[in-house]
């Protein structure tokens, strides 16, 4: 089993609709935790940092859920921009970072 | 945030040469790292390169095979030496700041 695990995808969404990515992760050791958005053959970019009281930036929302071990990415009004793999990142032991496998969304007119 | 130049961006080899890729960050950070991602696949990391001492690295990954050198707080470089198609991959160089890890816009390396 790996330490962070995404569904792979890919989500096919219609502009404007609502997503939302869940990511768990096994090592309850684990500090912070990460979106990052991957474009193809581009380096991977913070999206945001996700706390347990919630993260929101603009149509964007971070969830963390230490008890059940799981942080979640919601996209509101999707834009075919937001196109894109989303990867899960986790830190432990200080600067420890382990990566999910991506979840790759499809926006589509 | 960082700025991070990386470079070459990407480059066509024949087996059994060697490329080197340069990292330079605007700021002093104690910590790089190195990163292959292969097609369809995520990120993994290659070693942990230190300023002053030898780099880290992770399990399947060897200084033979993946020489790096950190000069100074603001440099690193990662070659990739005696290449084979399967060395075929987008390289990158990271650094953690506070508020994450960033990175460098990546060496998309294809070997022949």
């Amino acid at each position: 089993r790996k330490e962070v695990e995404q569904d792979p995808g890919p989500f096919n969404v219609p502009e404007g609709a609502t997503v939302a990515f869940n990511c768990t992760y096994s090592n309850s050791a684990s500090q912070s935790f990460f979106w990052y958005r991957q474009d193809c053959r581009k380096e991977p970019k913070l999206l945001m940092s996700v706390y347990s009281s919630g993260n929101e930036d603009g149509r964007f929302t971070a969830q963390l859920n230490r008890a059940s071990q799981y942080i979640s990415l919601l996209i509101r009004d999707s834009k075919l921009s937001d196109s894109a793999t989303y990867l899960c990142v986790v830190i432990r032991g200080g600067f420890k970072t382990i990566f999910g496998a991506g979840t790759r969304l499809f926006v589509k007119a | 945030s960082a700025v991070i130049s990386q470079k070459p961006s990407r480059d066509i080899c024949q087996r059994g040469t060697s490329l080197t890729i340069q990292c330079q960050v605007d700021s002093q950070v104690t910590m790089m790292f190195w990163y292959r991602q292969q097609p369809g696949q995520s990120l993994t990391l290659i070693a942990t390169a230190n300023q002053g001492s030898e780099a880290t690295y992770e399990s399947g990954f060897v200084i033979d095979k993946f020489p790096i050198s950190r000069p100074n707080l603001t440099f690193s470089t990662l070659t990739v030496s005696n290449m084979s198609p399967e060395d075929s991959s987008i390289y990158l160089c990271s650094v953690t700041i506070t508020g994450g890890l960033f990175f460098g816009s990546g060496t998309q390396l294809s070997v022949l």
